[in-house]
């Protein structure tokens, strides 16, 4: 089993200042790893995912995130953030097991307020 | 179009009502989840579906009931509604069951009174 821990339950930020938002993983086998955004009272918006390849994977709305498999960890990173990026982010797992169900296991969000 | 579409996007109902929320994915894709958030915004998987094959179901209590009639749409229906169902039921879609990105609706708002 997976499990996601995001240990930031809330970060304050100034507008145009940088924000790095946290997230460690648990899994016994290879993952994907991803970041979704949710604007109030919206539905999920994938930011960026990391399936394979290069660590650093870069999203929409200038976001990227870095995997560290020797940390176990996928923190998301923007070097200067606006007032619109106020919203809830989510970081997910799924086990990369050919040939079985995806299933996502999402940590418990953090709440990132930008304010001017 | 909506490539994600839910019904209704809020529902005020009384304890021990039954209830079905539906939804509909014009995105021609093969698995269809459904997921709940919690009051704390807290996600967790319910069922999967992929090709109206049942593939995932959680730990979920036996009043809930998921129904895909065809591969574009995913119901859930919610039999004698406690508080505690009170939450947002999220569909999401995917194009294959070991396909990693999920495309999700907007989201059900069930409020239990």
């Amino acid at each position: 089993a997976q499990s996601v821990t995001q240990l930031d339950s809330q970060v304050p930020v100034f507008e145009e200042a940088p924000v790095e938002l946290r997230c460690n993983y648990s899994s016994s086998v290879s993952v994907y790893l991803f970041w979704y955004v949710q604007y109030p009272n919206q539905g999920l918006q994938l930011l960026l995912k990391y399936l394979s390849g290069s660590t650093l994977v870069k999203g929409i709305n200038g976001f990227e995130a870095e995997f560290n498999k020797s940390q176990t960890s996928f923190h998301l990173r923007k070097p200067s953030v606006h007032i619109s990026d106020t919203a809830e982010y989510f970081c997910a797992v799924s086990a990369s097991i050919t040939g079985t169900a995806s299933k996502l296991t999402f940590g418990t969000g953090t709440r990132l307020q930008v304010t001017l | 179009d909506t490539a994600v579409s839910q019904t209704p996007k809020y529902l005020v109902t009384q304890m021990g009502n039954d209830k079905s929320i539906k939804c509909e994915q014009n995105l021609g894709h093969d698995t269809m989840y459904w997921y709940k958030q919690d009051s704390k915004k807290f996600l967790k998987i319910m069922f999967s579906y992929n090709n109206k094959e049942l593939i995932i179901n959680e730990t979920v209590p036996n009043r809930f009931s998921p129904k895909s009639p065809d591969k574009a749409h995913l119901n859930l229906h919610i039999n004698s509604l406690e508080l505690g169902d009170s939450a947002v039921y999220f569909c999401a879609t995917a194009r294959g069951y070991n396909v990693e990105t999920q495309y999700f609706g907007p989201g059900t708002r069930l409020l239990v009174l």
